[in-house]
């Protein structure tokens, strides 16, 4: 079972500031690598799939980067609708399997 | 516009058996693997189970593997999960889930989920 590490598990912003998330697998997934978004009583969103590409909807403040074991989800000037939790979630192989999440919140 | 609606979650005692329902709606069913999701009270998110579209290709989470069985029913559009020899740690709201494309990769990212079944193991 391929082990997605997140960092850090927690994240103080203020709003208009920026944010990097990271996310490690413990052996190769390519590209592979998606991320999620969850706010408190809501299923998780897709926000990014094949490490770079937003999901349908997704504004242009969240890039994704990486490939292979090391990835970064990158929100610039983070809005009050972004203080969230983000999940990467890795799907080269089964088992498919989540991060820990990092909860970003509001400095 | 693509719905997935849970049912069948509820209290029940270890050791016991649920079976967990996802009726889908708003997009070509038959087109699409689909998965279960979970997540623990205050917890992650973890994967349980897919299925492909054609039930052909399923896989389980190690912790599951044995009990659980997913299953789909493409001329009712939905997506089951029999869930036996229940245990504490079973315990979470279960997201149905769709796959976000075909093939093998995109097939398992999760562009579309449900808003959860509750399912509550407790003596």
């Amino acid at each position: 079972e391929i082990v997605m590490t997140q960092s850090p598990a927690t994240l103080s912003v203020s709003p208009g500031e920026g944010a990097t998330l990271s996310c490690r697998a413990s052996q190769s997934v390519n590209s592979n690598l998606a991320w999620y978004q969850q706010k408190p009583g809501q299923a998780p969103r897709l926000l990014i799939y094949g490490a770079s590409t937003r999901a349908t909807g997704i504004p242009a403040r969240f890039s994704g980067s990486g490939s292979g074991t090391e990835f970064t989800l990158t929100i610039s000037s983070l809005q009050s609708e972004d203080f969230a939790v983000y999940y990467c979630q890795q799907y080269n192989n089964w088992p498919l399997t989540f991060g820990g999440g990092t909860k970003v919140e509001i400095e | 516009e693509v719905q997935l609606v849970e049912s069948g979650g509820g209290l029940v005692q270890p050791g016991r058996s649920l079976r967990l329902s996802c009726a889908a709606s708003g997009f070509t069913f038959d087109d699409y693997a689909m998965h279960w999701v979970r997540q623990a009270p205050g917890k992650g998110l973890e994967w349980v189970s897919g299925i492909s579209w054609n039930s052909g290709s399923i896989g389980y989470a190690d912790s599951v593997k044995g009990r659980f069985t997913i299953s789909r029913d493409n001329a009712k559009n939905s997506l089951y999960l029999q869930m036996n020899s229940l245990r504490a740690e079973d315990m979470a709201l279960y997201y149905c889930a769709k796959g976000e494309g075909s093939g093998s990769y995109h097939s398992n990212i999760f562009d579309y989920w449900g808003q959860g079944a509750l399912v509550t193991v407790s003596s």
